[in-house]
């Protein structure tokens, strides 16, 4: 059964406290792992797609890298608006259908 | 440009009672989505549609009911709504090629009471 799962389930940092978030998978051919974030009250927002092992992406203070059994979202020097719940989806071999895990939410103090 | 856009954004509905949750997406996307978001599960897929003219069934799709209108709209229905479909409702829809992002409505607070 494809499946996905995310730790921790919540995380508080100080301001420039780096950190990793962690997704899990074990997906039956997997097409792609995507990365969104979501704030309170909205839907999720595209960050990343990674599609295969070794592959790391960045965008700011954010860098997701993918192993053949799970993807790290690293977090460096966090500020407050970096504050949202990340969400990792897989596309498996099922094509256009994604499976998400139920995110991490993470708090940044100033 | 307006994306995914989704009506209503709050409902509150008896048991018992139907409704039909409106999606509509302005970027000429191929499949569209339904994904239900609880606490502490997630999102998960109520159905889908892959492109226009079909539909098939995620992993939570009793209960639902979906119409793909034309290749812009694709609307939920609850046909007697029970107090376990309380939920946040997202429509997105994608490209519909492989490793394609989805692109998410803002959602939909429904409350059974």
């Amino acid at each position: 059964e494809d499946q996905v799962t995310q730790s921790p389930e919540a995380l508080r940092l100080q301001e420039g406290e780096s950190s990793s978030l962690n997704c899990s998978y074990t997906v039956s051919g997997l097409r792609g792992l995507f990365w969104y974030r979501q704030d309170p009250g909205k839907g999720p927002e595209f960050l990343f797609t990674l599609y295969s092992a070794g592959e790391e992406k960045e965008k700011e203070r954010l860098k997701a890298t993918l192993t053949k059994k799970e993807s790290f979202l690293h977090i460096t020097a966090p500020k407050p608006e970096d504050s949202a719940t990340y969400l990792c989806a897989v596309e498996a071999a099922t094509f256009n259908k994604f499976y998400f895990g139920s995110g991490t939410k993470l708090n940044v103090k100033p | 440009n307006a994306g995914v856009t989704q009506t209503p954004k709050f409902q509150v509905l008896k048991t018992g009672q139907s409704m039909t949750l409106q999606c509509a997406q302005d970027m000429n996307h191929n499949s569209m989505y339904w994904y239900r978001q609880d606490p502490g599960m997630g999102l998960r897929l109520i159905y889908y549609s892959a492109s226009e003219g079909t539909t098939d069934k995620g992993e939570v799709p009793n209960g639902y009911n979906v119409s793909r209108l034309n290749k812009r709209e694709f609307s939920l229905r609850l046909e007697s709504a029970a107090p376990s479909q309380t939920s946040v409702y997202f429509c997105a829809s994608s490209g519909g090629t492989a490793n394609e992002k989805l692109f998410f409505g803002s959602g939909t607070q429904l409350s059974v009471l």
